[in-house]
């Protein structure tokens, strides 16, 4: 079964900073899909970032990026330029690409961002 | 704007009485999903719907139940809800294709509190 580790429970950055969230998984599998969620106060849930295992580059939004390095099995989150609307706790998930896993999601245990001003 | 829709978004139940919680989505996705996650953890996956093909996960109590009567609706009903069942519970949809690129889409939950 794969594992998907988030080895900072709490993070905070001073509001234009930078800051870097850590991801590790367990797999045997060599096909499938990491995403980085948010989940602000209000509780919804929204995509980040996402990044396909079978590519080299890692995936960039804006002001998001991922360091993905699957050999050491490892998705960490860079935000720049943070802002207060940045606070929210973040979640690395893992899926499978394989038909049988039932496509379902592997949580780690979430970072709780603060952003100070 | 297509989105997951949960109602109501606070369910007050007492211990034992049977509830309902509902999820209804705009984006015509074929798979929904319901998730139990408690203060400051990570969604727990209780069960989901591949078209009509109910899946369930191992660890979820017989207490759960779910129904999806077409491709826009989706119920959890729980049977007799216990203090340990207060959680919020999330709903999400995806498209067309496990093996593919698709994101999970979320609903904004639905916090059930049983007294």
């Amino acid at each position: 079964a794969q594992t998907v580790t988030q080895s900072q429970p709490e993070m905070s950055v001073q509001e234009a900073e930078t800051v870097t969230l850590s991801c590790t998984y367990d797999t045997s599998e060599s096909d499938y899909y990491l995403f980085w969620y948010k989940q602000p106060p209000s509780r919804q849930m929204i995509l980040v970032i996402r990044q396909e295992a079978y590519k080299q580059q890692n995936a960039t939004e804006n002001r998001f990026s991922v360091n993905f390095q699957k050999a050491a099995k490892s998705f960490s989150l860079k935000i720049s330029d943070s802002q207060l609307g940045d606070a929210a706790m973040y979640f690395c998930a893992y899926r499978s690409a394989r038909e049988t896993s039932g496509s379902r999601l592997t949580f780690g245990e979430g970072t709780q961002l603060t952003v100070n001003p | 704007d297509a989105m997951v829709i949960q109602n109501p978004r606070y369910q007050v139940t007492q211990f034992g009485k049977p509830v309902t919680l509902s999820c209804s989505q705009t984006l015509n996705h074929n798979v929904m999903y319901w998730y139990q996650q408690k203060s400051s953890q990570a969604p727990k996956l209780l069960f989901h719907y591949y078209d009509k093909d109910f899946n369930n996960e191992a660890d979820t109590p017989d207490n759960f139940q779910s129904r999806r009567p077409n491709t826009s609706f989706c119920f959890l009903d729980i049977r007799s809800p216990g203090l340990g069942d207060a959680a919020m519970y999330l709903c999400a949809t995806m498209g067309r294709g496990i093996s593919s690129y698709n994101e999970q889409f979320f609903g904004p939950g639905t916090r059930l509190t049983v007294l």
